[in-house]
């Protein structure tokens, strides 16, 4: 099964109001990233957690993560119709020459104006 | 620095036809992975490359699928022969080391695959 699963699949807010997003996963990690992919385009980078952090800020978002539960979450802070997308959690765990991420399944965010 | 590029975008082919995509990564990138999505599968991994090197193939769907990295600068997925169960959004991505040696991913527009 896949490294990170998020949760919910979808979810649909009004504009204003905060979305939050859940990831879990399996084994132990180096660092977990949240993408984020609009309709028709590549995935884009929007922040990172190390294994030895709690929590992260950028802007509107706000990361967790909790090593013992295998979870983070992903909190988008006064939604935009514009924040409307396809939100991944990434978990990266390097060993040897590995460089892969495992992506989950994503959460599909959609936000009403 | 203008990003992945990937050619075509969008490419419709016939069953059985030969079909080849191709990447070009971020400059200084050592890292290329090519990655399938489609509503039913979700994103896959299909290969990766470490410095030109492929480091894991495991997620290469079968015999049909090939791909290579002659250079830092270009790769090619291809598949031959094609089948309709291949139409899905083919994405290359890249990373090179960064401060802390956190390897995110830049990811390309996509080549959307049709096979008929």
């Amino acid at each position: 099964s896949q490294q990170g699963e998020e949760d919910p699949q979808a979810l649909s807010i009004q504009e204003g109001e905060n979305a939050t997003m859940n990831c879990s996963y399996k084994t132990s990690i180096n660092n977990l990233q949240w993408y984020r992919q609009n309709s028709g385009r590549g995935l884009v980078h929007l922040i990172l957690i190390r294994s030895n952090e709690r929590e992260k800020h950028s802007g509107r978002l706000r990361v967790t993560l909790d090593t013992s539960k295998k979870s983070s979450s992903l909190l988008i802070t006064a939604s935009r119709a514009a924040d409307t997308a396809s939100y991944f959690c990434a978990t990266a765990r390097f060993t040897g020459s590995a460089r892969q991420l495992t992506f989950g399944s994503g959460t599909q965010l959609t936000v009403l104006p | 620095d203008a990003g992945v590029i990937q050619s075509p975008r969008h490419e419709v082919t016939e069953m059985g036809q030969e079909v080849t995509l191709r990447c070009k990564p971020i400059s200084g990138h050592n890292s290329l992975f090519w990655y399938r999505q489609t509503m039913m599968r979700g994103l896959e991994l299909l290969i990766y490359f470490n410095n030109n090197v492929p480091i894991d193939d495991s997620g290469m769907p079968e015999d049909r699928f090939s791909a290579k990295m002659p250079n830092a600068s270009f790769s090619t997925l291809k598949i031959q022969p094609s089948e309709p169960r291949d139409s899905a959004v083919y994405f290359c991505a890249s990373s090179g080391r960064t401060s802390g040696a956190s390897y995110e991913q830049y990811f390309g527009p996509g080549t959307r695959l049709t096979v008929t």
